[in-house]
């Protein structure tokens, strides 16, 4: 099952404003991770925030977390055509050396100029 | 380094038809995954390996057998494709970091099944 669900599906915004993705999961998490995928590749990490953490930043991204509502969001600020691209986060059970991730559905950004 | 790498980048079998989907990593990582992603949905965990020597079962493993053939290949088999095995197969890996484990992924495998 899809433990992660994102909201918008699509999205579609102008260069230079700000994009919003959000989503939601279900069960305890160690951490919530965001992917890009550029249509016809594979997935690319972007950040990760840990279950303890409320906010990160990375460049232009940044990522919020609250465990009490079981809730991620991702913002791009200004973004650029570049940033076209679907985005997944992903729940993160850590199980010894190895990461059991379950993803969203995803979320699909247009950036037009 | 080439990162993770998948073999074949496309592949048409038909139903009842067998093959392996190939995958290697060269960034000395102890786990790595296999996952399918279907059209309008995030991707799925097939099987995964934590270590060298070690598989077990994700999400949506039957119809699938996976090897561990050494630290950095981890290979897919089909061994009856089936219509509904029709997807895009991604390979990924992670090392440890302390408690932060993110995944780097290959560039994937489309298979279609008729």
């Amino acid at each position: 099952s899809q433990q992660g669900e994102e909201d918008p599906q699509a999205l579609s915004i102008q260069e230079g404003e700000n994009a919003t993705m959000n989503c939601s999961y279900k069960t305890s998490i160690n951490n919530l991770q965001w992917y890009r995928q550029n249509s016809g590749r594979g997935l690319v990490h972007l950040i990760l925030i840990r279950s303890n953490e409320r906010e990160k930043h990375s460049g232009r991204l940044r990522v919020t977390l609250d465990t009490s509502k079981k809730s991620s969001s991702l913002l791009i600020t200004a973004s650029r055509a570049a940033d076209t691209a679907s985005y997944f986060c992903a729940t993160a059970r850590n199980t010894g050396t190895a990461s059991k991730l379950t993803f969203g559905t995803g979320t699909r950004l247009q950036v037009t100029l | 380094n080439a990162g993770v790498t998948q073999t074949p980048k496309f592949q048409v079998l038909k139903t009842g038809q067998s093959m392996t989907l190939q995958c290697a990593q060269d960034m000395n990582h102890n786990s790595m995954y296999w996952y399918r992603q279907d059209p309008g949905m995030g991707l799925r965990l097939i099987y995964y390996s934590a270590s060298e020597g070690t598989t077990d079962k994700g999400e949506v493993p039957n119809g699938y057998n996976v090897s561990r053939l050494n630290k950095r290949e981890f290979s897919l088999r089909l061994e009856s494709a089936a219509p509904s095995q029709t997807s895009v197969y991604f390979c990924a890996s992670s090392a440890r970091t302390g408690i932060s484990y993110e995944q780097y992924f290959g560039p994937g495998t489309r298979l279609t099944v008729t």
